[in-house]
């Protein structure tokens, strides 16, 4: 059953710690897209991949946040340093983009992990 | 940035209750996808509408996409407890795809 997997699924740390999280996306899949969910400001897209190379990465502050790909299977998202106000659960999420056609690939289908949950006192 | 509003913000209803949920923009999508979130859950896609006027039915869920394509709505009939979570409308596209601001449905027994 394939799905994407998030590590680690709680976290919490002290202000000024860095914080690194972890996502597996589907095999095959070539778009990664990371994004943060908070009570008052939703779903917020902070960046994303395709075939591993970064396309957009304007929701994230750029001061303290980073997100690289190392390889197919696995994308990191970094934080460095932790603030209380970055508290909140970051998704990963892995799609198949064709570029043939549509706009977005065969269904547009997203798949989620389960979240990484965050809390920086 | 393509902003998705969604309406109502929340929606407490009793069991057998009808509700529409309201995603609305003021760009053009190429296509409108609506996920449903449960809590401690990733959002889990429900639906794709790409064409403007279209109408999909999905059990006891009803979606229309706007003849502009810039917005949408989401019918239930007859809700049960277990459509209870949030609703998120998600555009995007080829570029990027950004979720609106989601409801919060609860349907009491």
């Amino acid at each position: 059953d394939a799905r994407v997997t998030q590590t680690p699924r709680h976290k919490v740390t002290e202000m000024g710690q860095e914080v690194t999280m972890r996502c597996q996306p589907i095999l095959g899949h070539n778009t990664v897209f990371w994004y943060r969910q908070t009570m008052m400001q939703g779903l917020e897209l902070l960046a994303y991949f395709r075939n591993r190379a970064p396309l957009d990465d304007s929701g994230m502050p750029k001061d303290r946040f980073s997100a690289e790909m190392p390889d197919a299977t696995l994308a990191t998202l970094k934080i460095q340093p932790s603030e209380p106000r970055d508290s909140a659960v970051y998704f990963c999420a892995s799609g198949l983009v064709e570029l043939a056609h549509r706009p977005w690939g065969r269904s547009g289908e997203l798949f989620f992990g389960e979240g990484s949950r965050l809390t920086v006192l | 940035t393509q902003l998705l509003e969604q309406s109502p913000q929340f929606l407490s209803i009793q069991e057998g209750e009808n509700l529409t949920v309201y995603c609305n923009s003021s760009s053009v999508f190429s296509s409108l996808q609506w996920y449903r979130q449960e809590p401690g859950e990733g959002p889990v896609l429900l639906v794709t509408v790409v064409t403007g006027g279209e109408v999909k039915k999905l059990k006891r869920l009803t979606f229309q996409f706007g003849d502009a394509r810039k917005d949408s709505s989401l019918h239930i009939t007859a809700a049960q407890p277990g459509d209870t979570g949030l609703y998120l409308c998600a555009g995007g596209g080829y570029q990027k795809v950004t979720f609106g601001t989601g409801t919060k449905l609860q349907v009491i027994p």
